[in-house]
């Protein structure tokens, strides 16, 4: 079994500050992480993924996160916050079925980031 | 080189009916799996496809179906139509086996 707690429903920054969004995982196995984004009314884009190489990811629009096995945890992380970050970010595990196939994202629940000017 | 397309954009059906969404995946890519994503809720897992047989499943009754055709498009059926339905249903394709997914834009179905 999976899953994904996004510890945070909604984070409000001022632009040019540091962004966190926090998120722990529980998987059975090895899992793969991603983050994406989701603007409004606008698809999923993949933000960045962990797939067991190295534990820092570095993703798109300056984006990073840190997988870390003994907290559980892959917190997104952004230098300073941009207005156009301003969106809902999605943790979201992965687990091989089977030990063949990487199939069913398991998705937590959002966190909605306001940047403010 | 287009991404993962999906259609309609909207839909509006009445409890009971039965609808039918599509969708192309990107270029390429072999495996189409399906999400609901509820207002204010992430995407849930429905199933996934890959040579035109169902792989893996989530937690959806069997008013929910689909089916992948040779050239890997996929379709999603729902049957008898229940307010609950009403959603933003997700595809996603990728290559078997591989991690990553690439989500289409979505069709918003709203019953009444």
């Amino acid at each position: 079994a999976q899953s994904v707690t996004q510890l945070d429903s909604h984070v409000s920054v001022s632009e040019g500050t540091p962004v966190l969004l926090r998120c722990n995982y529980s998987s059975s196995y090895s899992p793969s992480l991603f983050w994406y984004v989701q603007h409004p009314n606008k698809g999923l884009q993949l933000l960045l993924k962990y797939t067991s190489a190295a534990t820092l990811v570095k993703g798109i629009n300056g984006f990073e996160a840190e997988f870390k096995k003994s907290e559980t945890s892959f917190h997104l992380t952004k230098p300073s916050a941009h207005m156009s970050d301003a969106a809902e970010y999605f943790c979201v595990v992965s687990t091989p079925t089977g030990g063949t196939s990487y199939g069913k994202l398991t998705f937590g629940q959002g966190t909605i980031l306001t940047v403010h000017p | 080189d287009a991404g993962v397309t999906q259609s309609p954009t909207h839909l509006i059906k009445t409890r009971g009916q039965q609808v039918t969404l599509r969708c192309s995946p990107k270029s390429g890519h072999d495996t189409v799996s399906w999400y609901q994503q509820a207002l204010g809720q992430g995407p849930q897992f429905i199933f996934q496809y890959y040579e035109e047989e169902e792989r893996q499943r989530g937690n959806f009754p069997d008013r929910f179906s689909g089916h992948q055709f040779p050239n890997y498009s996929s379709e999603l059926n729902v049957n008898a139509l229940l307010l609950g339905d009403s959603a933003l249903y997700l595809c996603a394709s990728s290559f078997w086996g591989a991690y990553e997914q690439y989500f289409g834009p979505g069709t918003r179905l709203t019953v009444t």
